[in-house]
């Protein structure tokens, strides 16, 4: 167990819908990292943010959005859902800023029908 | 991750023996390295680094090796096991965020 905890673990929804999937990080982290996993693509990095602020940015889709609460939990919006989205989302946090040991929550399964 | 790149897409080794994951780097500022493993539909599990003024860092059957003058890195994993059969991906600290596609290792019985 990472300590890093996502909700759902599953959600299916039909294509043009929006979701929010939620990460809540290890104890003590201040930085959030969202990846997306593709049947056929490796770990994308989405997005990632410290202390409530965006700090990288990766392949994130206009269409998906993030924050970071100051509870430092996040958020991943992902909205007008195309079926290319169907993909595992991973969540991960780390105790700061730096790309040092991150440590990933168990994901969340998306299926768009 | 373009900056530190894996050597070979995979590796097959028997279960007892020697495990060895290669890595080169082209950027010398990086001043850590660190070694995930990921089974499939789970997320990467931090597994050894090591620092850039080390050249060797051990962990039970782990051993992370930095060779500064060629740019390389490895992992040893001694004796090999079938739970280690999974993707092993090498990234410098602060480097681009994307994981890859990694070494997947299996591990014969």
């Amino acid at each position: 167990d990472s300590g890093v905890t996502q909700t759902p673990k599953h959600l299916i929804t039909a294509t043009g819908q929006r979701v929010t999937l939620r990460c809540s990080p290890r104890s003590g982290d201040l930085s959030v990292y969202w990846y997306q996993q593709s049947l056929d693509q490796g770990l994308q990095f989405l997005i990632q943010y410290y202390n409530g602020e965006e700090r990288a940015k990766g392949n994130i889709l206009e269409r998906f959005s993030a924050q970071q609460f100051p509870d430092l939990h996040s958020e991943l919006n992902l909205s007008s859902l195309e079926l290319g989205d169907s993909a595992l989302y991973f969540c991960a946090s780390s105790v700061g800023g730096r790309n040092y040991e991150q440590y990933f929550g168990p994901g969340t399964r998306l299926t768009v029908t | 991750d373009q900056q530190v790149k894996q050597n070979s897409p995979s590796l097959s080794v028997q279960e007892g023996r020697i495990s060895i994951l290669n890595c080169d780097y082209t950027n010398s500022m990086f001043d850590y390295f660190l070694w995930y493993k990921k089974y499939p539909a789970e997320g990467p599990t931090f597994l050894i680094s090591i620092s850039s003024i080390k050249d060797k860092n051990e962990d039970g059957r782990f051993t992370v090796f930095l060779n500064k003058s060629a740019k390389h890195l490895s992992l040893h994993i001694v004796p090999s096991q079938p739970g280690d059969s999974a993707v092993y991906f090498c990234k410098g600290a602060n480097s681009k965020l994307t994981f890859g596609k990694g070494i997947t290792l299996s591990v014969r019985p």
